[in-house]
């Protein structure tokens, strides 16, 4: 069964510093993983999909990083802004069905 | 595109009450999904369906019926509302489960409270 943890589970930045974000999954055997950000009370913008084939994503200031040997991707977001303060989720599916397994997410604040 | 809309935004039912919750897709997708969030934690797989006609249980379907007459329309059915279904509902839809067409779109969401 496969598992996505998120640590930490909040974390709290000045503006203007990078921001990482890390997520573990225990079955390296994932159709593609998937980072979402969540607003308070609203639903889930997708931000990246890296497929299993890709070791990288890239859009604007945020990038993505997929090692399915180690069961690990990290979102880095360059120089946050106050606006980057939500609570950002990884999703990974196993091969068929593309059933998402969810991390429990990782809450940012970016300080003004 | 409206992409993935859901109705109700939100919901109060009393233990036992019975509802549906509704989902629509414009976007021509094949598989669609509904999720469950409980407060402070991550989305987990209530039930999908890959096409019309087709539906399968995913991580916790107990308490829950759903169908898929149309590609637009995936209902979730609750027959016998108990406070353990309070959570926010979220649909989700995708083309397929091939590369380059798996990227999975979200609603904005149900709040249901069971009282």
């Amino acid at each position: 069964k496969q598992e996505v943890t998120q640590i930490p589970a909040a974390l709290s930045v000045p503006e203007g510093e990078n921001l990482v974000l890390n997520c573990s999954f225990t079955d390296s055997a994932i159709y593609n993983l998937q980072w979402f950000r969540q607003d308070p009370g609203k639903g889930l913008t997708s931000l990246l999909l890296i497929q299993s084939s890709q070791r990288e994503q890239t859009s604007g200031r945020l990038n993505a990083s997929l090692d399915k040997s180690s069961g690990r991707s990290t979102l880095y977001i360059a120089a946050s802004q106050p606006g980057d303060s939500a609570t950002y989720l990884c999703a990974a599916p196993k091969a068929a069905g593309n059933k998402l397994t969810f991390g429990g997410g990782t809450r940012v604040l970016v300080k003004p | 595109n409206a992409g993935v809309t859901q109705t109700p935004k939100f919901r109060i039912l009393k233990i036992g009450q019975s509802m549906t919750l509704q989902c629509t897709q414009d976007m021509n997708h094949n598989y669609m999904y509904w999720y469950r969030q409980d407060p402070g934690m991550g989305l987990k797989l209530i039930y999908y369906s890959v096409g019309a006609g087709i539906t399968d249980k995913g991580e916790v379907p107990n308490g829950y019926n759903v169908s898929r007459s149309t590609t637009e329309d995936f209902p979730l059915r609750l027959e016998l509302a108990a406070p353990s279904q309070t959570s926010v509902y979220f649909c989700a839809s995708s083309y397929s489960i091939r590369k380059g067409h798996n990227e999975q779109f979200f609603g904005p969401g149900t709040r249901l409270t069971v009282l």
